[in-house]
């Protein structure tokens, strides 16, 4: 265990289904990240929340809504996906919003759209 | 703009043997921070090694190394005596230390290492 949980593990849905990815950390860190990675691709920077604000969004689509309640969890919602959104999501924290902290990360939640 | 390129997209070597895994970067800030990251087959990913950019010592942890050497923009990376608990995929990443306040790390394709006993 790394000190961030991610649930689901494993996520099979369809096209015109809602879902949410679930992220926590009990580090005590106050920066939280959204990645998603993709087969043969670098990891793709989503979002990133820093004091529970979101201070990045990098240009994805409205299909994915995060949500930051507070410094501890992290959400991703999901709706009306297509399947090029299939890839393994990690969800990260850091000490301080400054990533020169380096980044504690999930095991993933892998997310296959049919 | 920031860049990491990791060359060899996969590497096969026998157990015991050393293997370099090779990682460069692109970056116009002159302060900045490498990483190497693991990923097993479990997924996460898992924090080896932080440099900073005014640090050019070279690193040992273990059979881990690592070569920091910024007048070719690299920073490799060499396991000695490798073991088949090493098979995995390793990403070297990169951020800007002086660019804005929100963390933003950027990864190198990721080099996928198997090892065979």
């Amino acid at each position: 265990e790394t000190g961030v949980t991610q649930t689901p593990r494993h996520l099979v849905m369809g096209m015109t289904n809602k879902k949410s990815l679930k992220c926590e950390q009990h580090l005590g860190h106050n920066a939280m990240y959204w990645y998603k990675q993709s087969a043969k691709k670098p990891l793709e920077l989503m979002f990133v929340y820093s004091l529970e604000e979101r201070v990045e969004n990098n240009s994805v689509p409205s299909r994915f809504s995060p949500e930051c309640p507070n410094s501890s969890h992290l959400f991703l919602h999901l709706h009306t996906l297509q399947p090029e959104d299939s890839a393994l999501y990690l969800c990260a924290s850091s000490q301080g919003s400054r990533v020169n902290y380096g980044y504690t990360f999930g095991s993933g939640t892998r997310l296959t759209v049919v | 703009a920031q860049k990491v390129t990791q060359a060899q997209t996969e590497i096969s070597v026998v157990e015991k043997e050393d293997v370099t895994l090779d990682c460069v970067y692109e970056t116009r800030d002159t302060t900045y921070y490498l990483f190497w990251y693991k990923q097993p087959p479990s997924g996460e990913l898992v924090f080896l090694i932080r440099r900073n950019s005014f640090d050019e010592q070279n690193e040992i942890s273990g059979r881990y190394s690592w070569n920091f050497q910024k007048s070719t923009s690299s920073f490799n990376f060499t396991i000695t005596a490798s073991q088949v608990v090493d098979s995995a995929v390793y990403f070297c990443a990169l951020s800007e230390g002086s660019s804005s306040n929100t963390g933003k790390l950027i990864f190198g394709q990721g080099t996928t290492l198997q090892v065979k006993p």
